[in-house]
């Protein structure tokens, strides 16, 4: 879905190098995520945003840190990234108004950490 | 640590017949909802039951929800081959923005 991107869709890199992964989205929604998937584990939440002055930690924020530059864009940075984040990362949004819930996502960034 | 988890983890099934995943769950819900994800693709929401609920239909999909079980189904009728894909059941416990995914069922419909 274009109203929800990722850049880049694919990035390699190495041990201890630092990382930026971009979310930036078009639907006006208030509320952004930053999930990651690996085989066999489904998704886990890793850092949530309700507005621009609201974040927080998620399942598994160690080693993650985020930034909410605007509504419309969250950014995931990896300061020193090490092989076991190696995964697919997704980034979803979702409107907290009017009691709706369901979440939209980018079509993700796969990172791999060698 | 997953708050839902799927059953089966794989389904193959034929073209036109019907596809039932379930979904456990262990704590006290708000909302569930059901997303699909094609291959290496982003998650696309198919539908939501509110705890109150027990039963919504969308299409060719049916969600049944049990509060007392901790329970809920996904059906989708007259299955294609375009409905191959992975299915994952989130559920929103105390905030209903805030989902835990399960580990997903990869369906597989042959032609």
């Amino acid at each position: 879905d274009a109203d929800v991107t990722q850049t880049p869709r694919n990035r390699i890199t190495k041990t201890g190098k630092r990382i930026m992964l971009e979310c930036s989205q078009t639907k006006g929604h208030d509320r952004m995520y930053w999930y990651r998937q690996d085989p066999g584990l489904g998704l886990r939440l890793i850092y949530y945003s309700f507005d621009v002055k609201d974040i927080n930690k998620g399942e598994i924020s160690d080693g993650y840190s985020v930034s909410r530059q605007a509504q419309a864009k969250f950014s995931l940075s990896l300061e020193s990234a090490i092989p076991n984040q190696t995964a697919l990362y997704f980034c979803a949004t979702s409107d907290g108004t009017g009691g709706k819930y369901e979440q939209f996502f980018g079509p993700g960034t796969r990172l791999t950490v060698l | 640590s997953q708050q839902g988890e799927e059953d089966p983890q794989a389904l193959s099934i034929q073209e036109g017949e019907n596809a039932t995943m379930n979904c456990s769950y262990k704590t006290s819900i708000n909302n569930l909802q059901w997303y699909r994800q094609n291959s290496g693709r982003g998650l696309v929401h198919l539908i939501l039951i509110r705890s109150n609920e027990r039963e919504k239909h969308s299409g060719r999909l049916r969600v049944t929800l049990d509060t007392s079980k901790k329970s809920s189904s996904l059906l989708i009728t007259a299955s294609r081959a375009a409905d191959t894909a992975s299915y994952f059941c989130a559920t929103a416990g105390g905030s209903n923005y805030k989902l835990t995914f399960g580990k997903g069922t990869l369906l597989t419909v042959n032609p």
